[in-house]
């Protein structure tokens, strides 16, 4: 069925990096835009990052500069670079499937992968 | 980009309606026919319930059905039920590939 798993989240160190990966299945990945988004703890949803099924990406002010998003479409895998890590990056971050005319819905999501950003 | 202005709660009895309102600017809300409604259970990934204003995704109840009005969309939900207790956002596209949340409402089946 189509599904999305994230992983890649842990605590880390303020300045400090983290990879996250999700894996995407059931569906013709490179055909589809992809974003990340993030929640922190007990607050609201957060877009962080889009990227185009040719890579075209944009950010959230909050993360531009220093959070990378990738795809490898041969793998079926969407990237998220963290770098320069702060506090208030520490959330649930969701990878969510483009969805609609011009994918500007998210449809599918995964089930979220915790990053803690604390020394 | 500023978060889209949503009630902190609203509440509601079994088989009532109730409405969500999601206030933007001109630069998001008000431009676009791209505002779309997730609902999020406690320790769930939030689910897609609305897109493009109005449209439901396939498996999604016809109780639930979103407007737009200027610069503010709205979520209602008819005939309320016990399971449609549940945190809900709202999201617009805010042009060249941005979007912004609304900060949730939490909605109560009293």
């Amino acid at each position: 069925q189509v599904q999305l798993v994230e992983s890649g989240g842990g605590v880390v160190q303020p300045g400090g990096s983290l990879r996250l990966s999700c894996a995407a299945s059931g569906f013709t990945f490179s055909t589809y835009a992809m974003n990340w988004v993030r929640q922190a703890p007990g607050k609201g949803l957060e877009w962080v990052a889009f990227i185009q099924y040719d890579g075209t990406n944009k950010y959230a002010d909050s993360v531009k500069g220093r959070f990378t998003i990738s795809r490898d479409n041969s793998k079926n895998t969407l990237f998220l670079q963290m770098n320069s890590l702060r506090a208030e990056d520490t959330a649930v971050y969701y990878c969510a499937k483009g969805y609609g005319s011009g994918s500007y819905a998210f449809d599918i999501w995964g089930q979220g992968t915790m990053v803690t950003v604390s020394s | 980009q500023s978060a889209l202005t949503q009630p902190a709660s609203v509440s509601g009895s079994p088989g009532q309606s109730i409405t969500i309102s999601c206030t933007g600017t001109s630069s998001d809300v008000g431009s676009y026919k791209l505002v779309s409604w997730y609902q999020q259970q406690p320790g769930r990934a939030p689910k897609l319930m609305i897109y493009e204003v109005s449209k439901r995704p396939s498996g999604v109840s016809n109780r639930f059905s979103g407007s737009k009005s200027g610069n503010t969309a709205s979520l209602t939900i008819s005939g309320l039920q016990a399971e449609d207790e549940a945190d809900y956002y709202c999201c617009s596209y805010a042009g060249s590939y941005s979007w912004v949340f609304g900060g949730g409402t939490k909605v109560t089946v009293l």
